[in-house]
């Protein structure tokens, strides 16, 4: 399969533990991207890595998540004293191209993420 | 402000009959993408379309065609003869050029629920 792969799948955790996702992109694609969706309501951009830099952050993503793309391949986002909130399915997406073009992202199945 | 609007919250139609979901999009920026994306039951975001902001030609593919109209700021798609199988919900996502290549904003989704 190369699509883009995400694991874990499902998780649940106690308020105030820590967690993290991994996320593989297509092989060939520079390009990472996490998204958080929440029921009823459209993906929500978090990061974007082009190679291992990490390029852009939102405004969601605060002080208790980080997210890392050490050699440029797989990442992973870590949510530290997870909070009810939390609580969403975590997509991650992966594209090619330069800073000239734009191409469409193809995204993982998700991790849903329960905090109890 | 970069901003996705989809007014249909929930769509039900009976197989074969077509179906339109509307999307009307805002961005300051003069260069930017348009995507349509297609998420069924089992979670995984599906790519179906792509267009940037100097293409405003229709174009169809296979039962889906799409109407990109910059005058009124709209990218609507059409399911013609729809099918059960095309029951999901569909998002429509802008990604404006003058980002940094990363983010989309994605609308709030449309369900759309074929009826056999």
């Amino acid at each position: 399969d190369t699509g883009v792969s995400q694991n874990p799948r499902h998780k649940i955790t106690k308020r105030g533990q820590n967690v993290t996702f991994r996320c593989d992109p297509i092989s060939e694609h520079n390009r990472l991207y996490w998204y958080r969706q929440t029921l009823g309501q459209g993906p929500e951009f978090l990061t974007y890595f082009q190679n291992e830099a990490q390029l852009e952050k939102s405004r969601l993503l605060s002080d208790r998540f980080s997210a890392e793309r050490p050699k440029g391949s797989f990442s992973t986002l870590e949510i530290q004293r997870t909070e009810q909130g939390d609580s969403a399915m975590y997509l991650c997406a992966s594209s090619s191209g330069t800073e000239k073009n734009y191409n469409e992202q193809f995204f993982g199945p998700g991790t849903r993420l329960t905090v109890l | 402000a970069q901003k996705v609007t989809q007014a249909q919250t929930e769509i039900s139609v009976v197989e074969k009959e077509d179906v339109t979901l509307d999307c009307v999009y805002e961005t300051r920026d003069t260069t930017y993408y348009l995507f349509w994306y297609k998420q069924p039951p089992s979670g995984e975001l599906v790519f179906l379309i792509r267009r940037n902001s100097f293409d405003e030609q229709n174009e169809i593919s296979g039962r889906y065609s799409w109407n990109f109209q910059k005058s009124t700021s709209s990218f609507n798609f059409t399911i013609t003869a729809s099918q059960v199988v095309d029951s999901a919900v569909y998002f429509c996502a802008l990604g404006p050029r003058g980002s940094t290549l990363g983010r989309l904003y994605f609308g709030r989704g449309t369900q759309l629920t074929v009826w056999p």
